[in-house]
């Protein structure tokens, strides 16, 4: 099946720096990719969609400014969490869907997801 | 936008017992309906799926059931299996933003040996 890779898989960095974590479709092209947050024991928080070559979309609540999205291929997207603070500790995991012969959307697949530590 | 909700949210069950999560959603564009299961610090997994033009899907021991009319879905694990604990999520999908989906909160499964 289709495969997501995600980078890094776990990363610490220091208050202050930005992170930037790398999502690929290894074998389909993926115009449209999922952004979530996920805090301990809870569900995931779809942050934004992004667009290949268009802006990103954010849900409410999430700021553009500090997570910032580029989604400049169609087997590439990436998130910067930028000035990073203890707050934005997370298990950040990005996904995307394929198509089948059929032209339905598939599964989401998910990317590995990558454990943030801003220390 | 769409609201997902599920129950419940820890469940414990003895190995070879049965286990069923329901799910309810809000929004009647909604037409895909997958579940994941997650095991610790992993990514989520699908184990099945179902599209609004059918009523139950059976995949082995998982078999998910979906009532359109009263926007509620549920999984059905039988026979459950040690393997079987994780963390499984609903979602929903609506037809007119296919890509996106809206997550339950999540149940943790426990199965007792």
């Amino acid at each position: 099946g289709a495969v997501v890779s995600q980078h890094p898989s776990w990363v610490i960095c220091k208050s202050g720096t930005s992170v930037k974590i790398e999502c690929r479709s290894l074998d389909f092209q993926a115009t449209t990719m999922f952004w979530y947050r996920q805090f301990p024991k809870q569900s995931l928080m779809l942050m934004a969609t992004s667009n290949e070559g268009s802006k990103a979309t954010y849900e409410q609540g999430v700021e553009k400014d500090k997570f910032l999205i580029n989604h400049a291929s169609l087997t590439l997207s990436t998130l910067t969490v930028t000035s990073a603070h203890p707050e934005d500790s997370s298990f950040y995991i990005c996904s995307a869907r394929a198509w089948d012969r059929a032209g339905l959307n598939t599964e989401a697949f998910f990317g590995q997801g990558t454990r943030l530590t801003v220390v | 936008g769409e609201n997902v909700e599920q129950h419940p949210s820890t469940l414990s069950v003895q190995e070879g017992d049965s286990a069923v999560i329901k799910c309810t959603y809000s929004d009647s564009a909604s037409n895909y309906f997958p579940w994941y299961k997650q095991e610790l610090g992993k990514r989520p997994q699908l184990i099945i799926d179902i599209r609004s033009n059918v009523g139950e899907k059976k995949d082995q021991r998982i078999a998910v059931t979906l009532n359109k009319t009263a926007k509620h879905f549920s999984l059905h694990i039988t026979e459950t299996q040690p393997e079987d604990s994780a963390v499984y999520f609903c979602a929903a999908s609506p037809y007119h933003n296919f890509n996106k989906f809206y997550f339950g909160s999540g149940t943790k499964l426990n199965v007792k040996p």
